[in-house]
């Protein structure tokens, strides 16, 4: 089973800030990877398909890139509506696994 | 309009068991793999099954094979999730998922049901 480390667990922040956040793969997941974003009480959405992707309706302050075994998601100028929790999630393999989450919280 | 809407949570006890249902409607259901994700309270997204279209082949999470068994019936556009021998560590809000048939991601999600064990 593929284990997806994400760091930090809390990045605290505040709106106008640059975001980083990292997902470490404990093999090679080559682009297959994923990330989500979840606020309070509602269910994940996608953001960033195949490493760098944007889905459809993601703003382009949303950037995803790496390859292999790590990746960075990057939210280049925080807007409030931005404060959630995010995971990284890989599809080379089964079991399918998700990182354990990072969350933004306002600084 | 894409729309899944999962149903069947509620209280069970320990090695109890309980079926979900996730209603899918606003796309050719048949066409798309189908996930079942949890969410343990104040917890991550954990992995838990997934099916093919046609049904033919399915996947689960090491801690949950051999306890659950996920399904699907075409023709009434809806996927199960059979769940036997429950303990409390499967407690948590279980989303149905959409597997998009391009880019093989999750692009359309439920809003969960809550799977409570008890006793």
């Amino acid at each position: 089973e593929i284990v997806l480390t994400q760091s930090p667990a809390t990045l605290s922040l505040s709106p106008g800030e640059r975001a980083t956040l990292s997902c470490r793969a404990s093999q090679s997941v080559s682009s297959y990877l994923a990330w989500y974003q979840q606020k309070p009480g509602q269910a994940p959405r996608l953001l960033i398909y195949d490493a760098s992707n944007r889905a459809t309706g993601i703003p382009a302050r949303f950037s995803g890139s790496g390859s292999g075994t790590d990746f960075t998601l990057t939210i280049s100028s925080l807007d409030p509506e931005d404060f959630a929790v995010y995971y990284c999630h890989q599809r080379i393999n089964w079991p399918r696994t998700f990182g354990q989450g990072t969350k933004v919280e306002i600084k | 309009e894409v729309q899944l809407v999962e149903s069947g949570g509620g209280l069970v006890q320990p090695g109890g068991s309980l079926r979900l249902s996730c209603a899918a409607s606003g796309f050719t259901f048949s066409n798309y793999a189908m996930y079942w994700v949890r969410q343990a309270p104040g917890k991550g997204l954990q992995y838990v099954s997934d099916i093919s279209g046609n049904g033919h082949s399915t996947f689960y999470a090491n801690s949950v094979k051999g306890r659950f068994i996920v399904s699907r019936d075409n023709s009434k556009n809806t996927l199960y999730l059979q769940m036997g021998s429950l303990r409390p560590e499967d407690m948590a809000v279980y989303y149905c998922a959409r597997e998009d048939g391009y880019n093989y991601y999750l692009d359309y999600w439920g809003q969960g049901t809550l799977v409570s064990v008890s006793s």
